[in-house]
């Protein structure tokens, strides 16, 4: 079983939709969990960064973290074509590790 | 404020050939890490470095090497080029490790044929 489990996609929507994106994890001693942004022949950009159990809200996207089912989540409210790109979940365990755990990444298409 | 630049954008390598990986952040991050990204199969860590002179080998060392003489600059080695080092190279960098975010750079794309 892989540490980190994401579905590939793609992910079609039309223009305005909500969408959610999903992680699930096995290892519960992650603290740290991250959503990345990657556009096509880009590198990976920062989108959320949350602590623990909760959620946190960012403009359109909202990052909610579930602990006890071991899930992830990233909304996307009101998507925009420009949302179209691959999204990627990371984790770490606790700061002064130097190992994340990436998903494999989910492929969004935001249809105009 | 330039980020993460990594050099060159895109290369071909015949089996065998050797070649760097340029990769330099100017944001003063202690941290620095070398990933490969394979389709369908995330993001892999090589190597990481805590600070200057301070590397260490991640998941995925075989066929690579790294150096940190300063905080700027990490580049990766490859030593005889194998067609298994076809892939994506991505530099990033971090504040600090662990519970922090990581920046990354546009990406190598390289190819051994």
């Amino acid at each position: 079983q892989k540490e980190v489990e994401q579905d590939p996609g793609p992910l079609s929507v039309p223009e305005g939709a909500i969408v959610s994106l999903n992680c699930t994890y096995s290892n519960s001693a992650f603290q740290y969990f991250m959503w990345y942004r990657q556009y096509s022949r880009k590198g990976p950009e920062l989108l959320m960064y949350t602590y623990s159990s909760g959620n946190k809200e960012d403009g359109r996207f909202t990052a909610q973290v579930d602990k006890s089912s071991k899930y992830i989540s990233l909304f996307i409210r009101d998507s925009q074509p420009s949302d179209s790109a691959t999204y990627l979940c990371a984790m770490s365990v606790s700061s002064g590790t130097y190992k994340y755990i990436f998903g494999t990444g989910t492929r969004l298409k935001v249809l105009a | 404020n330039a980020g993460v630049t990594q050099t060159p954008k895109f290369r071909i390598l015949k089996i065998g050939q050797s070649m760097t990986l340029q990769c330099a952040q100017d944001m003063n991050h202690n941290y620095m890490y070398w990933y490969r990204q394979d389709p369908g199969m995330g993001l892999k860590l090589i190597y990481y470095s805590v600070g200057a002179g301070i590397t260490d080998k991640g998941e995925v060392p075989n066929g690579y090497n790294v150096s940190r003489s300063t905080t700027e600059d990490f580049p990766l080695r490859l030593e005889l080029a194998a067609p298994s080092q076809t892939s994506v190279y991505f530099c990033a960098s971090s504040p600090m490790t662990g519970g922090y975010e990581q920046y990354f750079g546009p990406g190598t794309r390289l190819t051994v044929t």
